[in-house]
């Protein structure tokens, strides 16, 4: 079993739609929780950090962290053909360890 | 947020030389940073971590005479690929971190011809 699992989709919406994207983790000491995107043939972008549990907003991105369930989701509101991309969570144990990754979710968005 | 540079974005080398590779993190001090391998349509693969003023700690299965790692300052750290063979040919990235997130460099797309 992989210590962080994310569905690699690919994940189709309309324009405008809810987007949910989520990973499960194994691991309870993971504490420092990122969502990145990426687009081909660049490196990655870092969208949201979350330390601990919680929800996080900004702008149209939410990330949630349930500890307890050893699940994070990343929201995107009114999504966007830009938006369409992989997506890629990533956490770690320590502030300045080396990040565990999901395997990414494709998304595309269709205009 | 913070700003991982890379150089080079894309390098096409010859089977037997080597090819070096710079990040560098403009806007905060690294004391680690990361190389990974990316193959199309697949996650990050941790290749090594670099340890400024140390030593990189490399990752099982990969070669560190291959692969050579130098973190000689708290800004920069090189990943010099020797005698590249066609199987090295991949994109490579570099990632810093600050106390919270980690920052990616831009990617650099090897290949060897």
């Amino acid at each position: 079993q992989k210590e962080v699992e994310q569905d690699p989709g690919p994940l189709s919406v309309p324009e405008g739609a809810i987007v949910s994207l989520n990973c499960t983790y194994s691991n309870s000491a993971f504490q420092y929780f990122m969502w990145y995107r990426q687009y081909s043939r660049k490196g990655p972008e870092l969208l949201m950090y979350t330390y601990s549990s919680g929800n996080k907003e900004d702008g149209r991105f939410t990330a949630q962290v349930d500890k307890s369930s050893k699940y994070i989701s990343l929201f995107i509101r009114d999504s966007q053909p830009s938006d369409s991309a992989t997506y890629l969570c990533a956490m770690s144990a320590g502030n300045t360890g080396k990040l565990i990754f999901g395997q990414g979710t494709t998304l595309q968005v269709k205009p | 947020g913070a700003v991982v540079s890379q150089h080079p974005s894309w390098v096409i080398c010859k089977s037997g030389t080597s090819v070096k590779i710079e990040c560098r993190s403009l806007d905060f001090q690294a004391t680690t940073m990361f190389w990974y391998r990316q193959f199309p349509k697949q996650s990050l693969m941790l290749m090594a971590t670099s340890n400024e003023g140390s030593k990189a700690t490399y990752e099982q299965g990969v070669e560190k005479d291959k692969f050579l790692i130098n973190h000689a300052s708290l800004t920069l750290s090189t990943l010099t690929v020797t005698s590249a063979h066609p199987e090295d040919s991949s994109f490579y990235i570099c990632s810093a971190r600050n106390p919270s997130a980690a920052f990616f460099g831009q990617g650099t797309r090897l290949t060897v011809v």
